[in-house]
């Protein structure tokens, strides 16, 4: 299993540009979520899904889109980027149960908006 | 979900017993303890979690009080590679959002 991969590594995009961030999970996990953590502070939940086709706001979802069209992908999109969401993004995911919800996390995707 | 406080840093001499706190006095009953650490920018991975009993696996210990206002995760023999930020999260059985608060920087000392 490869669990959770997102893509790209990197990326410098301009201001008013968009992108879409990818992320994908083997593991048939139901639950996915996108998060964002500035330099020096926590993660920030930005969108979550339970179920493909089913999404729902996080904290901080004011800038972004996603969309769950199938169980394995959870792609977050930037509409006009802004500096303010230069920032490193990771994508998660769980098998939502009663008694265990362990979150798999990717290695992130850092972003700088100039 | 119940708000967690934890220290915003802590210091552990390599070797010993590494003791991170957590307060979550709101926690209702169906709410577990969670702990995630965070390696210098990578991922955050899942280090255990409980309900009301002690529980054990082999990166760490949670020891959760009986009245289960307050928790502690305790890294057995810390080692450098243990440094990190570690979150402790309430999250409840029928809750969806998995929240993180500001976590407490663990620096694991030569």
């Amino acid at each position: 299993n490869a669990g959770v991969t997102q893509t790209p590594k990197f990326r410098i995009l301009k201001i008013g540009q968009s992108m879409t961030l990818q992320c994908t999970q083997d593991m048939n996990h139901n639950y996915m979520y996108w998060y964002r953590q500035d330099p020096g502070m926590g993660l920030k939940l930005i969108y979550y899904s339970v179920g493909a086709g089913i999404t729902d706001k996080g904290e901080v979802p004011n800038g972004y889109n996603v969309s769950r069209s199938t169980t394995e992908d959870f792609p977050l999109r930037l509409e006009l980027a802004a500096p303010s969401q230069t920032s490193v993004y990771f994508c998660a995911s769980s098998y939502r149960t009663v008694m265990n919800t362990e979150a798999f996390f990717g290695q992130g995707t850092r972003l700088t908006v100039v | 979900d119940a708000k967690t406080t934890q220290p915003p840093s802590m210091d552990c001499a390599e070797g010993r017993a590494a003791n991170l706190p957590c307060n979550h006095s709101t926690i209702s009953g169906n709410e577990y303890v969670y702990w995630y650490r965070q390696i210098h920018s990578q991922g955050p991975q899942y280090i255990i979690h409980g309900l009301k009993n002690n529980e054990t696996n082999e990166m760490a210990s949670l020891i959760i009080t009986e009245d289960r206002k307050s928790s502690t995760l305790i890294l057995p023999h810390a080692t450098l590679r243990d440094t990190a930020v570690y979150y402790c999260i309430v999250r409840g059985s029928n809750t969806d959002k998995l929240i993180f608060g500001t976590g407490t920087r663990l620096q694991v000392f030569p």
